[in-house]
C-alpha cells in the first residue's frame, strides 16, 4: 500500500501570506491520483483538489495545487482567515485510498 | 445539493456490534460507490470501507477486516456499516462519504456527511 508523509506537521503563518503544504507519496500514485481536503474543528473534512491540480466545484482559486510522481504540494497564495484549518492528502490511485496525516495551518 | 445524514451511532461495550447508517439524497444513489472513513478523536482520516454502485463489490482496511461489513440498499438509498467484536480502538466519527464515480476504485471522495459518533467502552 502507498503510504503518504505529510509537512510540515503543523503551519503558523498570518493571513495574507503564502501557505505550501507538502505530501510524499512511499510509491509513484498513479496518473496523478491525488486529492486534498480541508476539515475544520467540529466539522467535516471537504474536497479541496482532485487529480493532484483540479479544483472542485465552489474552491476559491486561491488554492492550487500541483506535482506528480512521489510529490506533491498544496499551495494557499493568500491566507484568509477561514483558510486556518487541518488539510489532507489522498491517494486513489489503488485500494485502499489511505489519507496522509495532515498538517495543521494555525495562525500566527 | 447532496446530502448524507449519518445515524446509529453511540455508546457499546467491548466486543459489541453496532449497525450505523447513512441517508443520502440530492444525487442518484444507486450510481456511485460509497465509503465509511473514521476518525478518531483528536487524530487524523481513517479509511474503513468501500462498496461498489450495485453493492457487488466492497473492500475492507486490514483494522475492520472480518468485524465489520458494509452494505447498501439502492431502493432506500442508504448506506450501512454493521460492526461486531468492537474494540476501544473503534471508538471515532464515522463519516459517510460518496465516491465520485461508480467503482470505489480511482475515484475521489466528494462528499461527506457530518458523522456519527461510535464510543466502545464498558
Amino acid at each position: 500500500e502507498i503510504v503518504l508523509t505529510q509537512s510540515p506537521g503543523t503551519l503558523s503563518l498570518s493571513p495574507g501570506e503564502r501557505a505550501t503544504c507538502s505530501c510524499r507519496a512511499s510509491q509513484s500514485v498513479s496518473s496523478s491520483y491525488l486529492a486534498w481536503y480541508q476539515q475544520k474543528p467540529g466539522q467535516a473534512p471537504r474536497l479541496l483538489i482532485y487529480g493532484a491540480s483540479s479544483r472542485a466545484t465552489g474552491i476559491p482559486d486561491r488554492f492550487s495545487g500541483s506535482g506528480s510522481g512521489t510529490d506533491f504540494t498544496l499551495t494557499i497564495s493568500r491566507l484568509e482567515p477561514e483558510d486556518f484549518a487541518v488539510y489532507y492528502c489522498q491517494q486513489y490511485g489503488s485500494s485502499p485510498g489511505l489519507f496522509g496525516q495532515g498538517t495543521k495551518l494555525e495562525i500566527k | 445539493e447532496v446530502q448524507l445524514v449519518e445515524s446509529g451511532g453511540g455508546l457499546v461495550q467491548p466486543g459489541g456490534s453496532l449497525r450505523i447508517s447513512c441517508s443520502a439524497s440530492g444525487f442518484t444513489f444507486s450510481s456511485y460507490a460509497m465509503h465509511w472513513v473514521r476518525q478518531a478523536p483528536g487524530k487524523g482520516l481513517e479509511y474503513v470501507s468501500s462498496i461498489g454502485n450495485n453493492g457487488g463489490s466492497t473492500y475492507y482496511a486490514d483494522s475492520v477486516k472480518g468485524r465489520f461489513t458494509i452494505s447498501r440498499d439502492n431502493s432506500k438509498n442508504t448506506l450501512y456499516l454493521q460492526m461486531s467484536s468492537l474494540r476501544a480502538e473503534d471508538t471515532a466519527v464515522y463519516f459517510c462519504v460518496k465516491a465520485s464515480r461508480a467503482s470505489y476504485s480511482l475515484g475521489y471522495f466528494d462528499y461527506w456527511g457530518q458523522g456519527t459518533l461510535v464510543t466502545v467502552s464498558s
